[in-house]
């Protein structure tokens, strides 16, 4: 069974820099058929799409985020990142990491909020 | 962008009737070199994330009542449920996953009357 876990700052401050890392169980960040991703989720909101990393390292982002997003993997710890820079207020949301073996979303975290104020 | 637009964006039906929710994309999904439709359908109660449904628009995902069903084809797709159950009430997401962003719908919100 395929597990997923945020961590990251609950709070970070307008201008700052976002770092929240997924831990992966069950199955290998770098096994050549999974996909791993981040979504987000203003309260009351739909979802949006942040970008996606192939077990190769490609990676592919939501042009709207593009220029202050970076999605990494790390294969020592199994786990992968997101950085999202010059924060506003409206990048509060909660943040999923999600994976599966294509581009939709089999394997979810729970989510963890992230709220962005001085 | 392709454009996913759910209908309704709400909806109340009552238990053991039909429900039906709809997804309607910008541009075909439909990818004519392996004839798939690059859909998928999640469902997602409060305090929980997504949960898969669907994908290629009509593949069940394992676990997924069979009362649930997936159809469409290129810009118009519907998901189904044929009797609600209480614990179906959720909001439902379509999302394409033919071309970046992978984009969503707005959601539907599905409650008991």
């Amino acid at each position: 069974q395929v597990q997923l876990q945020e961590s990251g700052p609950g709070l970070v401050k307008p201008s700052q820099t976002l770092s929240l890392t997924c831990s992966v169980s069950g199955a290998s960040i770098t096994s050549g058929n999974n996909l791993w991703s981040w979504i987000r989720q203003p309260a009351g909101k739909g979802l949006e799409w942040i970008g996606q990393i192939y077990a190769d390292g490609t990676t592919k982002y939501n042009p709207s985020l593009k220029s202050r997003v970076t999605i990494s993997v790390d294969t020592s710890t199994n786990h992968f990142s997101l950085n999202v820079s010059s924060l506003t207020a409206a990048d509060t949301a909660v943040y999923y990491c999600a994976g599966g073996l294509f581009r939709y979303s089999e394997w979810w975290g729970h989510g963890t909020l992230v709220t962005v104020s001085s | 962008d392709f454009v996913m637009t759910q209908s309704p964006d709400s909806l109340a039906v009552s238990l053991g009737e039909r429900a039906t929710i709809n997804c309607k994309s910008s541009q075909s999904i439909l990818y004519s070199s392996n004839n798939r439709n690059y859909l998928a359908w999640y469902q997602q109660k409060p305090g929980q994330p997504p949960k898969l449904l669907f994908y290629w628009a009509s593949t069940r995902q394992s676990g997924v009542p069979d009362r649930f069903s997936g159809s469409g084809s290129a810009t118009d797709f519907t998901l189904t449920i044929s009797s609600l159950q209480a614990e179906d009430a959720a909001v439902y997401y379509c999302q394409q996953y033919l071309a970046a962003p992978y984009t969503f719908g707005q959601g539907t919100m599905l409650e008991i009357k």
